[in-house]
C-alpha cells in the first residue's frame, strides 16, 4: 500500500525556536497533503490542506504565519512551526492523497513535538 | 459544522466482541471511515463504508450503517489484547477533501 513518512519522529526544542517536519509520499505522488494536530486524547483537527505549488488552505483559528506550510514537490510538505512555544507541544500527523475517492489518503506515523 | 461523536472508552474481555459506536452530523457524506491509532503512532486505516451500503464484513470487523439516524458502528469480533487501541471514526467534509474525526474510543482489552 501506499507509504508515509514523517521526520523526525519526535522533536524537543527551547521555546522560541522554529521547528520543520517533512511530509514525505514514498511510492506515489500526492497532489495534495493534509497537516494534522492532535492532543493528548482528543481527536485529529484539520490545520491545512497543502496542494503542490500552490500556498496552503488554513483552517479558521490557525495561525497561518506560525505554521508555514510549503509543498513545493509532487512527494514532499513540510510544516514549520515557527517560534514555537510550549502550547505548541503537540503530536503533528500529515496526510497525503492520492485521488479522489474512498482510499486517497494515507496517514503519517506523527511527529510528537515537546517545547521546552 | 460537520460533528463526530464517539463514546471514550470501551472495555472487554479477550474473546469477546466490541462494538464502538459514531454518530456524525453531515447526510452528504459519501464514505465514513473507521481507523485505528496505536500508542504514539499514526492512523491506520482500518476499513471503510459507502453511505448506500448498510454493512461491510471484513473478516472479524463489521460495519453497520444506519443513515436514517447517522450512525456508525464497528464491531470486532473475537476480540484480541492487539486490538487494544485508539479507534476513530470520520467522514469526509462538506468539500469531499479532509476528514472530519471523533474524539476516538479507547478500546482496552483484558485477558
Amino acid at each position: 500500500g501506499a507509504v508515509v513518512s514523517q521526520h523526525p519522529s519526535r522533536v524537543i526544542c527551547k521555546s522560541g525556536t522554529s521547528v520543520k517536519i517533512e511530509c514525505r509520499s514514498l511510492d506515489f505522488q500526492a497532489t495534495t497533503m493534509f497537516w494534522y494536530r492532535q492532543f493528548p486524547k482528543q481527536s485529529l483537527m484539520l490545520m491545512a490542506t497543502s496542494n503542490e505549488g500552490s500556498k496552503a488552505t488554513y483552517e479558521q483559528g490557525v495561525e497561518k504565519d506560525k505554521f508555514l506550510i510549503n509543498h513545493a514537490s509532487l512527494t514532499l510538505s513540510t510544516l514549520t512551526v515557527t517560534s514555537a512555544h510550549p502550547e505548541d507541544s503537540s503530536f503533528y500527523i500529515c496526510s497525503a492523497r492520492i485521488r479522489q475517492g474512498a482510499l486517497g489518503q494515507y496517514f503519517g506515523p506523527g511527529t510528537r513535538l515537546l517545547v521546552l | 459544522g460537520e460533528d463526530v461523536e464517539q463514546s471514550l472508552f470501551l472495555s472487554v474481555r479477550e474473546g469477546d466482541s466490541s462494538v464502538i459506536n459514531c454518530t456524525y452530523t453531515d447526510s452528504s457524506s459519501t464514505y465514513l471511515y473507521w481507523y485505528k491509532q496505536e500508542p504514539g503512532a499514526g492512523l491506520q486505516l482500518l476499513t471503510y463504508i459507502f453511505s448506500n451500503m448498510d454493512m461491510k464484513q471484513d473478516q472479524r470487523l463489521t460495519v453497520l450503517l444506519n443513515k436514517k439516524d447517522k450512525h456508525l458502528s464497528l464491531r470486532i469480533a473475537d476480540t484480541q489484547t492487539g486490538d487494544s487501541a485508539i479507534y476513530f471514526c470520520a467522514e469526509k467534509d462538506q468539500a469531499g477533501t479532509a476528514l472530519i474525526f471523533g474524539k476516538g474510543t479507547t478500546l482496552s482489552v483484558s485477558s
